[in-house]
């Protein structure tokens, strides 16, 4: 089956900028996730959505970040704008039963400059 | 509050020997926990999973084991290979439904060496 898909790879803007990333989950997973991935960290939740709900999004900066999940299926998550402490890797995983893996993209990597 | 600690310190074994990497979690029940690999530019990859009612699991040169009452999950690579040098990540899933979150550990670097 293909992975998950994410778009851009790589994106490097000004502070106050704003920038959108994508995803195409797997096909037929319900759940998708967008994380932040701070270097040397791990991955924090930022928003969860169940087909184009949103579970959780309880440590989504909302006064910046958005995101969508148009007709359950890809997603998009946007800063706007920029700080110098988003720069980060925005991971985006899918998920199809509680029992089985998570398939994560290769994710964004964001440098704000 | 709700936390998931991993080995803080990076782990540099020497190959052959047995790699084991810890995670502590305070103040969570979780339904599942997982293991995930990830590789420098990359995502994480699904190692292992481990149900609450499960004490151990393997694949291939893999184990984990999973203590409720520790709270505590062990991670294992037996014989390794500089190959596996790679951070590791817990991940704990609270709930038995698709719509539950999967909260990451911080990840323990491993680094293997011939």
């Amino acid at each position: 089956e293909a992975g998950v898909a994410q778009s851009p790879r790589y994106k490097i803007i000004e502070k106050r900028q704003s920038v959108a990333f994508w995803c195409n989950p797997i096909s037929g997973h319900a759940t998708l996730y967008w994380y932040q991935q701070i270097l040397g960290q791990g991955p924090k939740l930022l928003i969860q959505f169940q087909n184009n709900g949103v579970v959780d999004d309880s440590q989504l900066p909302k006064d910046r970040f958005s995101a969508e999940r148009l007709k359950g299926v890809d997603s998009t998550l946007k800063i706007q704008p920029a700080k110098l402490e988003d720069s980060a890797v925005y991971l985006c995983a899918s998920w199809g039963q509680p029992n089985t893996e998570a398939f994560f993209g290769q994710g964004t990597r964001l440098t704000v400059v | 509050s709700q936390k998931i600690e991993q080995n803080s310190e990076a782990l540099n074994i020497q190959e052959g020997k047995t790699a084991t990497l810890t995670c502590n979690y305070t103040n969570y029940s979780p339904a599942y926990l997982q293991w995930y690999r990830q590789d420098p530019g990359r995502g994480p990859v699904f190692l292992l999973l481990i149900r609450e009612n499960e004490k151990e699991k393997r694949k291939e040169r893999l184990k984990v084991t999973f203590d409720t009452t520790l709270k505590q999950s062990l991670f294992h690579i037996t014989a390794s290979q500089p190959a596996d040098s790679a951070t590791y990540l817990c991940a704990l899933i609270p709930g038995y439904s698709s719509a539950s979150k999967i909260i990451f550990g911080s990840g323990t670097r491993l680094s293997i060496r011939p």
